[in-house]
């Protein structure tokens, strides 16, 4: 299965900056994803993002507010941007390993980014 | 749309004592399924899975049964220990979505000594 390496692993920033995230993949794959934790809450997915292409956003999250990269098959970086307390939350990249109904079939998470925004 | 429901928490055991978070999903065709745990302060790990209808995933004295009669995936455990102290996420993947993982709300379990 892959493993990620996603950095920073927690930060506390200044309301109206921004924080770019990183998730570095150990092998290639396809697609990438970004979920957010808000506290004491379960995992929100934010966008999909692809290699070569934009990222495709779910409903109630937009480019502006959190830009995605995907340069290559095995990284991808989150902003968020213009910072408010209310973006306080756990980060989360995840990517899909292995095909449907194989055996090691299914998704591994980065450790996640605490972020607090003050 | 494809969802997942999963039993209301906080859940506090005796240690020893029976373990069951109740999981139901609602999805097109044959998804897999999966049970995901966060220790305090941790990120997400998969604790087990199931690909297929009437599939048993199991890891650490966790077991789930894949029962698409009942659209269920019940997590179970004979004999919690303090150490499962954690949140645990029911969750979907349904093929036809984009590949997309979709969680439950998760449920808090609390163990007593």
């Amino acid at each position: 299965s892959a493993v990620i390496s996603q950095k920073p692993s927690r930060d506390i920033c200044q309301r109206g900056t921004s924080l770019t995230i990183q998730c570095q993949v150990d092998s290639q794959v396809t697609m990438m994803f970004w979920y957010r934790q808000q506290p004491g809450q379960s995992l929100t997915l934010i966008a999909t993002a692809n290699q070569g292409s934009e990222a495709t956003y779910e409903s109630g999250f937009v480019i502006d507010k959190f830009p995605i990269s995907r340069p290559n098959l095995t990284f991808s970086t989150l902003t968020v941007s213009n910072m408010s307390p209310e973006d306080s939350s756990i980060y989360l990249c995840s990517v899909e390993v292995g095909r449907a109904r194989d055996d090691n079939y299914g998704y591994t998470f980065g450790s996640g980014t605490r972020l607090t925004v003050v | 749309g494809n969802s997942v429901t999963q039993m209301e928490g906080p859940v506090t055991l005796s240690e020893e004592a029976f373990l069951t978070i109740n999981c139901t999903y609602t999805a097109t065709g044959y998804p897999s399924l999966f049970w995901y745990v966060q220790y305090p302060g941790e990120g997400l790990q998969l604790l087990l899975k199931a690909t297929k209808a009437d599939d048993k995933g199991s890891n650490k004295g966790f077991e789930a049964t894949y029962r698409k009669e009942t659209t269920s995936f019940h997590l179970e455990k004979g004999s919690v220990q303090v150490s499962d102290s954690a949140v645990y996420f029911c969750a979907l993947s349904a093929y036809s979505s984009a590949s997309k993982i979709i969680f439950g709300s998760g449920t808090r379990l609390s163990i007593r000594p």
